[in-house]
Order: structure tokens, then sequence, then C-alpha cells
């Protein structure tokens, strides 16, 4: 079993769509959780980070942390053409030294 | 903030010989620094961990003597592809991280490795 889950899609929504990705985890060490865009041919960008449980806003993207459940989700409102990408979710115990990172879904927002 | 580059950004080499693949960080000192390797439709695989002004570690299967890191300063680790093959080709991604806090890793733009 893979430390990080995610479903690779991919997963085509039309703009102006809410969309939702998720990851599963099985190590309940990892405290740190990460979201990356990665545009095709490019470099992970970071978009945000969270610490355990809870959420965090930053415009139109909110990242969700469930430890209880082992569930990490990124949500993003208003979804622009622009927002096609490959998601990337990852996952540290905390000294961000180690990334565990998920396959990647990739998402297409048709104008 | 928090800027990573890499150069080449795509190199094409012949089957046998070595290529040198750079990165930075251009507005923050790495003391440390991650070397990834990206197969397509793939998640990134974390190839090795680099300290500066220490040896690099490397992940299990990652063979050390043909992918050689060095982080000589907290600006710059390069990693040099020795005797490349065909199977070599992959995107080679770096990133990097200060150290200082709560600082995640920041990533490179990556570099396109083709062996013919």
């Amino acid at each position: 079993q893979k430390e990080v889950e995610q479903d690779p899609g991919p997963l085509s929504v039309p703009e102006g769509a809410i969309v939702s990705l998720n990851c599963t985890y099985s190590n309940s060490a990892f405290q740190y959780f990460m979201w990356y865009r990665q545009y095709s041919r490019k470099g992970p960008e970071l978009l945000m980070y969270t610490y355990s449980s809870g959420n965090k806003e930053d415009g139109r993207f909110t990242a969700q942390v469930d430890k209880s459940s082992k569930y990490i989700s990124l949500f993003i409102r208003d979804s622009q053409p622009s927002d096609s990408a490959t998601y990337l979710c990852a996952a540290d115990i905390g000294n961000f030294n180690k990334f565990y990172f998920g396959s990647g879904t990739k998402l297409n927002v048709k104008p | 903030g928090a800027v990573v580059s890499q150069h080449p950004s795509w190199v094409i080499c012949k089957s046998g010989t070595s290529v040198k693949i750079e990165c930075r960080s251009l507005d923050f000192q790495a003391t440390t620094m991650f070397w990834y390797r990206q197969f397509p439709k793939q998640s990134l695989m974390l190839m090795a961990t680099s300290n500066e002004g220490s040896k690099a570690t490397y992940e299990q299967g990652v063979e050390k003597d043909k992918f050689l890191i060095n982080h000589a300063s907290l600006t710059l680790s390069t990693l040099t592809v020795t005797s490349a093959h065909p199977e070599d080709s992959s995107f080679y991604i770096c990133s990097a991280r200060s150290g200082t806090g709560q600082d995640t890793q920041y990533f490179g733009p990556g570099t396109r490795l083709t062996v013919l």
C-alpha cells in the first residue's frame, strides 16, 4: 500500500464549477499536508500547506484535512481554464525532509 | 520569494556521456536540497537529499555512483548523471528548503533529459 493514494483522474469540469480533489494516507504520523499544482512539463508549484486537521483557505482554494479518517481534500471554487493542471498532494511527518506524494490528479476545466 | 531555478530546462545527450544539471535557490539560502525524478503520468520519486557541505543521502535503489550530487554552497546543488543510458531519460526536478521555521520545499521548473 502506498503511503499516499490519489485518484489519477482525469477529472473534467465546466468553467465555474467547484472542484474537489482528494487523497488518503496511511501513516498516522503525518502532520503536514501539501497541495502542489503542476502544469505540463513544469515543476510543481506550492498552492498551500496545512498542519494537522482543519481547513485553510487562500482565495479560491480551500485545503481540508481530516486526520481521523486520514483524508485530505483541495476545493477549487469558480474553477477557471487556467486551473487545468495536475494536482499533487503530499504528506510529511513534520520536518519537511521527506515528502510522500500522491500520484497526482489531472484536472481539465473546459471553457 | 522562494524561487528555485534549474539549468538546463532540457538536454539531449548520447548514450555513455555525462550530463550535469544545476539547481539554484535564487532568493533564499537552501540548507537542504532534494532531487526527484518523474516519469510520464507518474508522481515524483525522491532520489536523494543533500545538505550543504555534506554527502547526499540516497534513497533505496538509487545508484549513488551514477547520480552524483554536489551541494557545495547554500544556493547551488548539482546532479550529474554519469554514463547516461536511454533508461535514464526522465524529468528531473530539484527542490529546496531553507531549514528555518516551518518552511516547506519549493520546486524548480524541472529538467527534461533525453538520452539517445
